[in-house]
């Protein structure tokens, strides 16, 4: 099946930093989707973003199909973006069964 | 749309024990999930459906049963309880006949089993 990584596997960053999180996965997607996870395990879709770019606020998202790899972009960090973020996708012809790479666990300090 | 909701929020069993997790959608969609979360860990599916009367299994399906009697409906059965299947519990569902392939997910079902 699909394979997922991100990276890195933790980020401390001080309040008003910016970062960037990234996704490799194996083969070619129907779906790619990135989640906030926050610490009372609330799960949050951020982006849905099979190809191209997305903005959202403070964060954005840009997938390269082609390359394979997805981008997270959080700008401006606040202490509510704690958590751990994860990268899920799906293979073409799978029935959109998604694959959650291990996560990114960001912590922003004051 | 109250998109998809699950039942109950925290659930404590005995070892042996078996209970059902509801899980159910508003949307109309075809296609719903279920998915395991351990601590520490990303999400694993465990069984998924196509549709009303069509179930299969994902990468953990062990220890657990699934029906899908209904569009809206997909509970998860576990039998016979065991610590190992402590975990968060997340239902997810997705519409079928577009090319947006995007899951919406249920707010977890957080079970241990002592």
């Amino acid at each position: 099946g699909i394979q997922v990584e991100q990276s890195p596997p933790d980020l401390i960053l001080q309040e008003g930093a910016n970062s960037t999180l990234r996704c490799n996965f194996s083969d070619s997607v129907n779906n790619l989707q990135w989640f906030h996870q926050n610490p009372w395990g609330q799960l949050i879709n951020l982006f849905y973003i099979p190809s191209g770019t997305k903005q959202n606020g403070r964060l954005s998202a840009t997938t390269v199909a082609t390359e394979r790899y997805s981008l997270l972009y959080i700008s401006s960090s606040q202490t509510t973006d704690s958590g751990v973020y994860f990268c899920a996708a799906s293979a073409t012809g799978t029935a959109s069964k998604l694959t959650f790479g291990t996560g990114t666990r960001l912590q922003v300090t004051l | 749309n109250a998109g998809v909701t699950q039942t109950p929020k925290f659930r404590i069993l005995k070892i042996g024990q078996s209970m059902t997790l509801q899980c159910a959608q508003d949307m109309n969609h075809n296609y719903m999930y279920w998915y395991r979360q351990d601590p520490g860990m990303g999400l694993k599916l465990i069984y998924y459906s196509v549709g009303a009367g069509i179930t299969d299994k994902g990468e953990v399906p062990n220890g657990y049963n699934v029906s899908r009697s209904t569009t809206e409906d997909f509970p998860l059965r576990l039998e016979l309880a065991a610590p190992s299947q402590t975990s968060v519990y997340f239902c997810a569902s997705l519409g079928s006949g577009t090319q947006d392939y995007e899951q919406y997910f249920g707010p977890g079902t957080r079970l241990t089993v002592t």
